[in-house]
Protein backbone atom coordinates (compact mmCIF):
# COMPACT_ATOMS: atom_id res chain seq x y z
CA UNK A 1 0.00 0.00 0.00
CA UNK A 2 1.61 3.34 -1.13
CA UNK A 3 -0.20 5.68 0.51
CA UNK A 4 0.34 9.23 -0.69
CA UNK A 5 2.98 9.68 -3.28
CA UNK A 6 4.16 12.56 -4.85
CA UNK A 7 6.35 13.23 -7.94
CA UNK A 8 8.97 14.27 -8.49
CA UNK A 9 10.83 14.52 -5.34
CA UNK A 10 13.08 17.59 -6.28
CA UNK A 11 12.76 20.08 -8.53
CA UNK A 12 14.74 23.37 -9.50
CA UNK A 13 13.25 25.71 -11.88
CA UNK A 14 14.18 29.20 -13.08
CA UNK A 15 11.70 32.08 -12.56
CA UNK A 16 9.35 32.22 -15.29
CA UNK A 17 9.14 28.16 -16.25
CA UNK A 18 6.22 26.39 -15.52
CA UNK A 19 5.99 23.02 -13.63
CA UNK A 20 3.19 21.03 -12.54
CA UNK A 21 3.28 18.69 -9.48
CA UNK A 22 1.54 15.87 -9.02
CA UNK A 23 -0.16 13.44 -6.09
CA UNK A 24 -1.66 10.46 -6.55
CA UNK A 25 -3.52 8.39 -3.07
CA UNK A 26 -4.56 5.04 -3.19
CA UNK A 27 -6.47 4.40 -0.25
CA UNK A 28 -9.80 5.70 -2.18
CA UNK A 29 -10.05 9.60 -0.05
CA UNK A 30 -12.64 11.86 -0.90
CA UNK A 31 -10.41 14.63 0.28
CA UNK A 32 -7.12 16.04 -1.25
CA UNK A 33 -4.73 18.93 -0.13
CA UNK A 34 -1.88 20.88 -1.14
CA UNK A 35 0.67 22.60 1.56
CA UNK A 36 3.57 24.43 1.20
CA UNK A 37 6.30 24.36 3.97
CA UNK A 38 8.62 27.39 4.42
CA UNK A 39 12.02 26.70 6.29
CA UNK A 40 11.05 26.97 9.87
CA UNK A 41 7.54 27.44 9.24
CA UNK A 42 4.47 25.19 9.58
CA UNK A 43 2.14 24.24 6.60
CA UNK A 44 0.15 26.39 5.07
CA UNK A 45 -2.65 25.36 2.70
CA UNK A 46 -2.65 26.26 -0.56
CA UNK A 47 -5.88 24.83 -2.38
CA UNK A 48 -7.87 21.43 -1.48
CA UNK A 49 -10.12 19.24 -3.18
CA UNK A 50 -13.47 17.31 -0.95
CA UNK A 51 -14.59 15.30 -3.82
CA UNK A 52 -13.56 14.88 -7.36
CA UNK A 53 -14.80 17.63 -9.66
CA UNK A 54 -14.39 20.49 -6.44
CA UNK A 55 -11.63 22.58 -5.79
CA UNK A 56 -11.08 25.19 -3.33
CA UNK A 57 -9.22 28.14 -2.34
CA UNK A 58 -7.04 27.92 0.92
CA UNK A 59 -4.69 30.35 3.14
CA UNK A 60 -2.07 30.58 0.15
CA UNK A 61 -3.53 30.57 -3.18
CA UNK A 62 -1.99 32.93 -5.66
CA UNK A 63 0.41 31.82 -8.14
CA UNK A 64 -1.15 28.17 -8.27
CA UNK A 65 -4.01 25.89 -9.54
CA UNK A 66 -4.89 22.81 -8.99
CA UNK A 67 -6.79 19.86 -10.95
CA UNK A 68 -8.36 16.75 -9.54
CA UNK A 69 -8.11 14.85 -12.36
CA UNK A 70 -10.05 12.30 -10.59
CA UNK A 71 -10.84 10.17 -7.31
CA UNK A 72 -6.82 9.17 -6.89
CA UNK A 73 -4.82 12.43 -8.47
CA UNK A 74 -4.73 16.20 -7.56
CA UNK A 75 -2.27 18.07 -9.54
CA UNK A 76 -0.44 21.53 -8.87
CA UNK A 77 0.55 24.13 -11.58
CA UNK A 78 3.20 26.41 -11.03
CA UNK A 79 2.35 29.24 -14.68
CA UNK A 80 5.35 31.35 -13.95
CA UNK A 81 7.35 30.21 -10.68
CA UNK A 82 8.59 32.81 -8.59
CA UNK A 83 11.77 32.74 -6.30
CA UNK A 84 9.14 33.42 -3.63
CA UNK A 85 7.43 29.91 -4.33
CA UNK A 86 11.04 27.91 -3.32
CA UNK A 87 9.36 26.07 -0.68
CA UNK A 88 8.75 22.15 -0.03
CA UNK A 89 5.25 20.88 -1.45
CA UNK A 90 3.24 18.53 0.61
CA UNK A 91 0.07 16.78 -0.78
CA UNK A 92 -2.15 15.00 1.69
CA UNK A 93 -5.51 13.07 1.71
CA UNK A 94 -8.67 11.99 4.10
CA UNK A 95 -12.13 10.79 4.05
CA UNK A 96 -13.69 13.66 6.30
CA UNK A 97 -16.34 11.24 7.74
CA UNK A 98 -18.13 11.72 11.11
CA UNK A 99 -16.83 15.02 11.79
CA UNK A 100 -13.28 14.49 10.77
CA UNK A 101 -10.10 12.07 10.58
CA UNK A 102 -6.64 12.00 9.91
CA UNK A 103 -4.68 13.10 7.52
CA UNK A 104 -2.24 11.22 5.72
CA UNK A 105 1.07 12.90 3.97
CA UNK A 106 3.34 12.33 1.08
CA UNK A 107 6.77 12.89 1.67
CA UNK A 108 7.56 16.43 -0.05
CA UNK A 109 8.55 18.09 -3.31
CA UNK A 110 11.19 20.17 -2.16
CA UNK A 111 11.47 22.80 -5.14
CA UNK A 112 13.92 25.79 -5.96
CA UNK A 113 13.39 28.60 -8.03
CA UNK A 114 16.49 30.62 -9.04
CA UNK B 1 -2.91 34.66 9.64
CA UNK B 2 -2.53 30.88 10.40
CA UNK B 3 -5.68 29.27 12.58
CA UNK B 4 -2.70 27.86 15.02
CA UNK B 5 -0.84 29.30 17.20
CA UNK B 6 1.80 27.39 18.79
CA UNK B 7 3.90 27.99 21.86
CA UNK B 8 6.71 27.51 23.08
CA UNK B 9 8.19 27.78 19.36
CA UNK B 10 10.68 25.45 20.51
CA UNK B 11 11.82 22.94 23.58
CA UNK B 12 14.60 21.44 24.65
CA UNK B 13 14.76 19.21 27.39
CA UNK B 14 16.20 15.95 28.87
CA UNK B 15 15.39 12.18 28.49
CA UNK B 16 12.69 11.65 31.13
CA UNK B 17 11.09 14.59 31.48
CA UNK B 18 7.69 16.11 30.25
CA UNK B 19 7.16 17.84 27.42
CA UNK B 20 3.97 20.25 26.86
CA UNK B 21 3.14 22.00 24.11
CA UNK B 22 0.33 24.61 23.57
CA UNK B 23 -1.87 25.33 20.58
CA UNK B 24 -4.51 28.19 20.03
CA UNK B 25 -7.06 28.48 17.94
CA UNK B 26 -9.58 31.19 16.41
CA UNK B 27 -12.63 29.80 15.13
CA UNK B 28 -15.19 27.33 15.60
CA UNK B 29 -13.85 23.20 15.00
CA UNK B 30 -15.07 19.92 14.27
CA UNK B 31 -11.38 18.66 16.08
CA UNK B 32 -8.36 19.54 16.75
CA UNK B 33 -5.10 17.28 15.68
CA UNK B 34 -1.39 16.95 16.53
CA UNK B 35 0.62 15.70 13.96
CA UNK B 36 4.67 15.07 14.09
CA UNK B 37 7.18 15.75 11.37
CA UNK B 38 10.88 14.59 11.74
CA UNK B 39 13.78 16.63 9.59
CA UNK B 40 10.92 17.83 6.71
CA UNK B 41 9.79 14.43 6.13
CA UNK B 42 5.90 14.31 5.60
CA UNK B 43 3.67 15.15 8.82
CA UNK B 44 2.43 11.90 10.70
CA UNK B 45 -1.03 11.86 12.61
CA UNK B 46 -0.64 11.02 16.38
CA UNK B 47 -4.20 12.00 17.92
CA UNK B 48 -7.67 13.56 17.52
CA UNK B 49 -9.46 14.96 19.78
CA UNK B 50 -13.47 15.82 18.65
CA UNK B 51 -14.96 19.20 20.23
CA UNK B 52 -17.33 17.34 22.49
CA UNK B 53 -14.24 15.85 24.49
CA UNK B 54 -11.96 17.01 26.97
CA UNK B 55 -8.94 15.10 27.61
CA UNK B 56 -7.89 12.05 25.41
CA UNK B 57 -4.82 9.32 26.41
CA UNK B 58 -2.67 7.68 23.85
CA UNK B 59 0.18 5.84 25.05
CA UNK B 60 2.46 8.54 26.49
CA UNK B 61 0.51 11.33 24.83
CA UNK B 62 -2.11 13.24 26.74
CA UNK B 63 -4.11 15.89 24.90
CA UNK B 64 -6.93 18.17 26.22
CA UNK B 65 -9.01 20.57 24.59
CA UNK B 66 -11.02 23.76 25.70
CA UNK B 67 -13.11 24.78 23.20
CA UNK B 68 -14.09 27.86 25.51
CA UNK B 69 -10.91 29.30 25.68
CA UNK B 70 -10.05 27.98 22.31
CA UNK B 71 -6.66 25.97 23.26
CA UNK B 72 -5.43 22.49 23.53
CA UNK B 73 -1.89 21.13 25.13
CA UNK B 74 -0.13 17.48 24.00
CA UNK B 75 1.54 16.67 26.61
CA UNK B 76 4.62 13.97 25.76
CA UNK B 77 5.38 11.82 29.47
CA UNK B 78 9.12 10.78 29.79
CA UNK B 79 10.55 11.90 26.62
CA UNK B 80 13.08 9.93 24.50
CA UNK B 81 15.51 11.22 22.36
CA UNK B 82 13.59 9.34 19.67
CA UNK B 83 10.72 11.87 20.45
CA UNK B 84 13.21 15.16 18.60
CA UNK B 85 10.56 16.22 16.14
CA UNK B 86 8.18 19.30 15.23
CA UNK B 87 4.94 19.11 16.63
CA UNK B 88 1.87 20.53 15.14
CA UNK B 89 -1.69 21.69 15.75
CA UNK B 90 -4.15 21.58 12.94
CA UNK B 91 -7.88 22.89 13.21
CA UNK B 92 -10.61 20.95 11.20
CA UNK B 93 -13.04 23.79 10.38
CA UNK B 94 -16.74 23.07 11.24
CA UNK B 95 -18.50 22.97 7.84
CA UNK B 96 -15.81 22.90 5.55
CA UNK B 97 -13.20 20.46 4.55
CA UNK B 98 -10.16 22.80 5.61
CA UNK B 99 -7.52 21.47 7.48
CA UNK B 100 -5.06 24.30 8.86
CA UNK B 101 -1.95 23.87 10.86
CA UNK B 102 -0.42 25.92 13.23
CA UNK B 103 2.94 27.32 13.37
CA UNK B 104 4.61 24.09 15.27
CA UNK B 105 6.87 23.14 18.47
CA UNK B 106 10.28 21.93 17.47
CA UNK B 107 11.13 19.53 20.73
CA UNK B 108 14.83 18.73 20.91
CA UNK B 109 15.40 15.62 23.75
CA UNK B 110 18.97 14.99 24.96
CA UNK B 111 19.79 11.76 26.04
Amino acid sequence: NAGVTQTPKFQVLKTGQSMTLQCAQDMNHNSMYWYRQDPGMGLRLIYYSASEGTTDKGEVPNGYNVSRLNKREFSLRLESAAPSQTSVYFCASRNRAGGGTEAFFGQGTRLTVV
Amino acid sequence: SQQGEEDPQALSIQEGENATMNCSYKTSINNLQWYRQNSGRGLVHLILIRSNEREKHSGRLRVTLDTSKKSSSLLITASRAADTASYFCATDFLNTDKLIFGTGTRLQVFP
